[in-house]
């Protein structure tokens, strides 16, 4: 149980484009969705926390306007890259809570800017 | 500023040895740790975890052992496998569950056959 899927597992895209990730919990209602990037054997930075229905709250740092979340539904949360440029270039993390249970991770997207 | 402490950055063991990564904390808000493997171009997964009320915990052959009044806490791994070189991240909250996650730095273990 408790599972969560990413989707696209990798996408290569060009400078200025738009990239949409997906994340789904399959088995359980994700009542709280997280959003971390990961850099080449660094830790996980959250970039934001989203609850079903409501605007997502960005860390300090990161441009909501840059990373747009949605989360409209109880099983789905997407993170949008908008006009991405090389320096996006990162993993992609998304985590998936229901009420108190711990966050269960999906297996990432790998996102390159060319 | 790092919550969360983590060390080895490294490790390296052999078959059947034991692995210990360790982990510091400041933050005595912080009410719940756990533990997450990630092997490469996969996500973290929840190994093990622990609250402040004991002092150790253990599951098959990994244990968490903490300290509370020493802010410490690591991850032993018995009998270690060529299948659990991963990276191994610690991590704590508080509110429990319902906390946000603050990370180590990771740990990258390699056992060797």
């Amino acid at each position: 149980g408790a599972v969560v899927s990413q989707h696209p597992s990798w996408v290569i895209c060009k400078s200025g484009t738009s990239v949409k990730i997906e994340c789904r919990s399959l088995d359980f209602q994700a009542t709280t969705m997280f959003w971390y990037r990961q850099f080449p054997k660094q830790s996980l930075m959250l970039m934001a926390t989203s609850n079903e229905g409501s605007k997502a709250t960005y860390e300090q740092g990161v441009e909501k306007d840059k990373f747009l979340i949605n989360h409209a539904s109880l099983t789905l949360s997407t993170l949008t890259v908008t006009s991405a440029h090389p320096e996006d270039s990162s993993f992609y993390i998304c985590s998936a809570r229901d009420g108190n249970q711990p966050q269960h991770f999906g297996d990432g997207t790998r996102l390159s800017i060319l | 500023q790092q919550q969360v402490k983590q060390s080895p950055q490294s490790l390296i063991v052999q078959k059947g040895g034991i692995s210990i990564i360790n982990c510091a904390y400041e933050n005595t808000a912080f009410d719940y740790f756990p533990w997450y493997q990630q092997f490469p171009g996969k996500g973290p997964a929840l190994l093990i975890a622990i609250r402040p009320d004991v002092s150790e915990k253990k599951e098959g052959r990994f244990t968490i052992s903490f300290n509370k009044s020493a802010k410490q806490f690591s991850l032993h791994i018995m009998d270690s496998q060529p299948g659990d070189s991963a990276t191994y991240f610690c991590a704590a909250s508080k509110g429990s569950t319902l906390g946000r996650l603050y990370f180590g730095r990771g740990t990258q273990l390699t056992v060797w056959p």
